[in-house]
């Protein structure tokens, strides 16, 4: 099946300071990929579409500027949360559609996410 | 407007038993794809089983089935012979527009937690 890995699982930094997370399909080529964050015991909300050699596409009341998306390549996408402050404290999910339809399915394929805490 | 309406926070079913989990769905468009996704308390999401909105048949995975009822918007999940490790939180989710169309987004709902009791 499709894999989809995200690096660091987890992540513990200072208020001001910028991480990046990365978003790496490991055996289909990608397109397009997507970010999403989710608070405990809530549903996942899509924060922006990350789309290969063009600008992500961010979701109404996301700040551009606040989560940088770079989809460097078709396997790579990057999320950078800028000058972090504890309410960007969250769980961040990255997916990816494969090129091909996986069965016709057109399935959306998860990584584990990352867990970021801004002290 | 809610377009994934997941109504139940929260269930618990005896081990071996069947469990229905319920979801509805709003859209105009004709071309949809509808998903359910499992997240154990580990946070991955996990692909379960999927239903395109012009499949005559309903969908069918193993122990997972989905119950498609187009006239009433409903796509449930049937889990059959709930086993412990089925505990975990379970997404429904749609993508309106056919395959890539508008990009391919997914709308979840809110999500059901399952507790299955041994």
């Amino acid at each position: 099946g499709a894999v989809v890995s995200q690096h660091p699982s987890r992540v513990i930094c200072k208020s001001g300071t910028s991480v990046k997370i990365e978003c790496r399909s490991l055996d289909f080529q990608a397109t397009t990929m997507f970010w999403y964050r989710q608070f405990p015991k809530q549903s996942l909300m899509l924060m922006a579409t990350s789309n290969e050699g063009s600008k992500a596409t961010y979701e109404q009341g996301v700040e551009k500027d606040k989560f940088l998306i770079n989809h460097a390549s078709l396997t790579l996408s990057t999320l950078t949360v800028t000058s972090a402050h504890p309410e960007d404290s969250s769980f961040y999910i990255c997916s990816a559609n494969p090129l091909t339809r996986d069965r016709g399915t057109d399935t959306q394929y998860f990584g584990p996410g990352t867990r970021l805490t801004v002290l | 407007a809610q377009k994934i309406t997941q109504t139940q926070p929260g269930m618990f079913v005896q081990e071996k038993e069947a469990v229905t989990l319920d979801c509805t769905y709003d859209t105009s468009d004709p071309s949809y794809g509808l998903f359910w996704y499992k997240q154990p308390s580990s946070g991955e999401m996990i692909f379960l089983i999927y239903q395109g909105s012009y499949d005559q048949q309903n969908a069918t995975e193993g122990r997972y089935s989905l119950n498609f009822q187009k006239a009433r918007k409903s796509a449930n999940l049937v889990i059959s012979a709930s086993q412990l490790g089925d505990s975990a939180m379970y997404f429904c989710a749609m993508r309106e527009g056919g395959y890539m169309e508008y990009g391919n987004k997914l709308v979840f709902g809110a999500g059901t937690i399952l507790r299955v009791k041994s």
